[in-house]
């Protein structure tokens, strides 16, 4: 079965960082466009970062700068790493895999997501 | 680019066919993704390209559309079908979503 488990999430202080952990089971990151997408309380859903399967990685303007993610093939694991955490920052963090074709990597959608892990800020 | 649903909320029946809507600020083509996410859960992939059914979803939902106006269709809603439902672009990064839609039981 595929699926994602992410862990890291906590309480912490503003200007403070945190970094969550996404993996997976069923398939490799290496292999995969993975991305982070979080939801505000009683909010609708933001892209936040995106690691393409050559590496090369996204990231939202709101978070540049601050948030990086990144993958370990060897832990088959992919991470963000948030620091300068504002208020603003405060959400469900989910970690999600897209699929592609061509040179677009999220055309047949976002069809694994995690569970989602809270960051309170 | 920017995506807008309509309506916000929308009130339904078990029963009811019900039709969802998503227009994008500029044309995206068919790169239009629908979700689902109920209360408390992750987001689960609908109908990707528009109008193709991702795997194991029932083929009560369709979507259509092209260019700036998209709809997401339920044919006959169930009770497991309340919920909120987010339309997303695909066409150029970043990937943005609708602000959503939400189902509720009249």
């Amino acid at each position: 079965e595929v699926e994602l488990v992410e862990s890291g999430g906590g309480l912490i202080q503003p200007g403070g960082s945190l970094t969550l952990s996404c993996a997976p089971s069923g398939f490799t990151v290496n292999n995969n466009y993975m991305m982070w997408v979080r939801q505000a309380p009683g909010k609708g859903l933001e892209w936040v970062a995106l690691i393409y399967i050559g590496g090369n990685t996204y990231h939202a303007d709101s978070v540049k700068g601050r948030f990086t993610i990144s993958r370990d093939s060897s832990k088959n694991t992919v991470f963000l790493q948030m620091s300068s955490l504002r208020a603003d920052d405060t959400a469900v963090y989910y970690c999600a895999r897209s699929r592609g074709t061509g040179n677009n990597y999220c055309n047949h959608g976002v069809d694994v997501w995690g569970q989602g892990t809270t960051v309170t800020v | 680019i920017q995506m807008t649903q309509s309506p916000s909320s929308l009130s339904a029946s078990v029963g009811d066919r019900v039709t969802l809507t998503c227009r994008a600020s500029q044309t995206i083509s068919t790169y239009l993704n629908w979700y689902q996410q109920r209360p408390g859960k992750a987001p689960k992939l609908l109908i990707y390209a528009a109008s193709s059914l991702q795997s194991g979803v029932p083929s009560r939902f369709s979507g259509s559309g092209s260019g700036t106006d998209f709809a997401l269709t339920i044919s006959s809603l169930q009770p497991e079908d309340f919920a909120t439902y987010y339309c997303q672009q695909s066409y150029s990064s970043p990937i943005t979503f609708g602000q959503g839609t939400r189902l509720e039981i009249k």
